[in-house]
């Protein structure tokens, strides 16, 4: 495909239940990364896979959240037992890797978590 | 830990006047840093980056930051802002020999014509 795409773009859910955000990376892009944006915090950087290497999981708020990443290419964001506290946008993005993909990161259009 | 500081939370100016966004960021070694931005209903998209050489860098859309080591920052410029230029901005920093970004909180520019 031509960019990220990430679905579902919305999501509605009640506290206690699970959901699971999907993004596609660009093809060829080895690295992808998983950020939430809450209102007025910024980006908050969540997790990052780098071709075949242990993902770098620093970023993960708590034991709630795991990803994965699938042949290299398609990431699973999955977040059990959701609290209101998750309501935020979340973006994946994707980039050649190494030292010429940092800062050149595509963004996809974020899936909008609300938890009622 | 490493942070990004963006001072100015809203800005709005009128067309034509000259925009400079605060940066700033907490660590004493390497670091390259970016300037992305984010237009109502797009996604986010890198506007410049620093990654070593001249201080001053340009991006798109007539965009320039000077990156100041001394003062750990990286402020983005333009000299006349167009109605077209209302976004988000967001600084971002990346430790070097690190592959995470850390972002800054934003800064919601508003350009009235």
């Amino acid at each position: 495909g031509a960019g990220v795409s990430q679905s579902p773009s919305n999501k509605v859910t009640e506290k206690g239940k699970d959901v699971e955000l999907r993004c596609d990376p660009i093809s060829g892009h080895t690295a992808l990364y998983w950020y939430r944006q809450s209102l007025g915090q910024g980006l908050e950087f969540l997790i990052y896979f780098q071709g075949n290497s242990a993902p770098d999981k620093s970023g993960l708020p708590s034991d709630r959240f795991s990803a994965e990443r699938t042949g290299g290419s398609v990431s699973t964001l999955t977040i059990q037992r959701t609290q209101q506290e998750d309501s935020a946008v979340y973006l994946c993005a994707s980039s050649l890797g190494g030292r010429q993909g940092i800062g050149a990161q595509y963004f996809g259009p974020g899936t909008r978590l609300t938890v009622l | 830990a490493q942070s990004v500081s963006q001072h100015n939370h809203h800005v709005i100016l009128s067309e034509a006047a000259s925009l400079e966004l605060g940066c700033n960021y907490s660590y004493g070694g390497t670091v390259n840093l970016f300037w992305y931005v984010q237009y109502p209903g797009q996604h986010l998209q890198l506007l410049l980056k620093y990654f070593s050489g001249d201080p001053l860098v340009k991006g798109i859309k007539g965009f320039e930051a000077e990156f100041i080591k001394s003062k750990f920052s990286f402020n983005l410029r333009k000299p006349s802002v167009q109605w077209s230029d209302t976004a988000e901005y967001f600084c971002a920093v990346n430790v070097y020999n690190t592959d995470k970004l850390i972002f800054g909180t934003g800064t919601r520019l508003q350009v009235f014509p």
